[in-house]
């Protein structure tokens, strides 16, 4: 598409609820990345894809946060049992590769509220 | 490690008056930098980029920033500010290396007054 597409735009949800976010990114880009952007916390990396692989996992917070994606496109972004403090932005982007000079594209974000 | 650092976490001006946004940064090689902007409940939009080319990059909708390497700063500037201006702007670092994960500033929420 001719931008990165995110849906749910907003979710609301009860607490210990699983929710799913998905993020379809601009066709052709190799590389995919979610973050995490929360009041007080400014914007956090969760997860990176390159390909259908996800090398650097390192800022998801919790086990109760998975992400995959298939066929190099659309990832989805699972959250299990969730939380209060999960509540949040949650923003994908893409880029054509991992290369550092590459620009990434935003999505608008999916916007959580736990209550 | 790369890291950035916005000075302000607020700036107010007044329209037509110009606007200067403090970023500095901190990395072991020659980084790639970034500003990014958000409009409220629009997703992150990119202003301008640098990557080791010329040192005063020049971005959309009349903004520019100058790369100083002695005094480790990135700060975003435009001449006169317009209401549309109005919006937050990230400072960003990208890690570099076969990541490309960037690093983002806390943010520096512009107000432009009438």
């Amino acid at each position: 598409g001719a931008g990165v597409s995110q849906s749910p735009s907003n979710k609301v949800t009860e607490k210990g609820k699983d929710v799913e976010l998905r993020c379809d990114p601009i066709s052709g880009h190799t590389a995919l990345y979610w973050y995490r952007q929360s009041l007080g916390q400014g914007l956090e990396f969760l997860i990176y894809f390159q390909g259908n692989s996800a090398p650097d996992k390192s800022g998801l917070p919790s086990d109760r946060f998975s992400a995959e994606r298939t066929g190099g496109s659309v990832s989805t972004l699972t959250i299990q049992r969730t939380q209060q403090e999960d509540s949040a932005v949650y923003l994908c982007a893409s880029s054509l590769t991992v290369s550092g000079a590459n620009v990434l594209t935003f999505g608008a974000g999916s916007r959580l509220t736990v209550l | 490690a790369q890291s950035v650092t916005q000075l302000d976490s607020h700036v107010s001006v007044s329209e037509g008056t110009p606007v200067l946004l403090r970023c500095n940064y901190s990395s072991s090689y020659s980084p790639s930098l970034f500003w990014y902007v958000q409009h409220p409940n629009k997703g992150l939009q990119l202003l301008l980029k640098y990557t080791s080319a010329a040192t005063l990059v020049k971005g959309i909708n009349g903004f520019e920033a100058e790369f100083k390497k002695s005094e480790t700063s990135f700060h975003l500037t435009k001449p006169s500010a317009h209401m549309s201006d109005a919006a937050e702007y990230f400072c960003v670092v990208s890690k570099g290396g076969a990541t490309n994960k960037l690093i983002f500033g806390t943010g520096t929420l512009l107000a432009v007054q009438p």
